[in-house]
């Protein structure tokens, strides 16, 4: 596609349901990344991906969050046991050449997540 | 640790002044340094950016220089528009490592 596309663009649970975030990356670049902002502050790192393999998940939060990446393309990152403090918007971002100076990474318009 | 600070917003400014955005960082290493904008509905969008001391990033009328002795990276426009209202990031990526590291957020206000 031209760009990073998330969906849903919004997403509204209940604390403790499981819900699933979608990126699709732009086509042929091989880093995906998921970034987290609260309300007023600049994006949080969760996970980075290199092709299908989380080459460092060191920013997720705890072990009710979880991303995939099977085939090297869309990712999926899954929140178990929603709590209201996970309430936030999620970004993905994707870029052709991580570890580099050419790393500029591209944005998708983010999912709000809501947790009543 | 790696980290950026900008300053506090919102700035309000009329249309045609002059703009600067204050951003400076601490990094071990050799940081690359970005501006990204986020129009209100939209995802972030990289402005322009610098990978080494005394590179001058522009875009759009945007410059900022990458002052290694200040370790600072200001975002200047010499005439705003209504069309600049966006909230402005300041971040930096190591080489050696891969996420951006992001200041919390400009928010400008342009007003006719």
């Amino acid at each position: 596609g031209a760009g990073v596309s998330q969906t849903p663009s919004n997403k509204v649970t209940e604390k403790g349901k499981y819900v699933e975030l979608r990126c699709d990356p732009i086509s042929g670049h091989t880093a995906l990344y998921w970034y987290r902002q609260s309300l007023g502050q600049g994006p949080e790192f969760l996970i980075y991906f290199q092709g299908t393999g989380a080459a460092d998940d060191s920013g997720l939060p705890n072990d009710r969050f979880f991303a995939v990446r099977p085939e090297g393309s869309v990712s999926t990152l899954k929140i178990q046991r929603t709590e209201r403090g996970d309430s936030a918007v999620y970004l993905c971002a994707s870029s052709l050449d991580p570890g580099t100076a050419k790393n500029i990474q591209y944005f998708g318009a983010g999912t709000r997540l809501s947790v009543l | 640790g790696d980290s950026v600070t900008q300053m506090e917003g919102p700035v309000t400014l009329s249309e045609e002044a002059f703009l600067t955005i204050n951003c400076t960082y601490t990094a071990t290493g050799y940081p690359s340094l970005f501006w990204y904008v986020q129009y209100p509905g939209e995802g972030l969008q990289l402005l322009l950016k610098a990978t080494k001391a005394d590179d001058k990033g522009s875009n759009k009328g945007f410059e900022a220089t990458y002052r290694k002795e200040t370790t600072s990276f200001h975002l200047e426009k010499g005439s705003v528009q209504v069309s600049d209202s966006a909230v402005y990031f300041c971040a930096l990526n190591l080489d050696s490592n891969y996420q951006l590291i992001w200041g919390a957020g400009t928010k400008l206000i342009i007003k006719p």
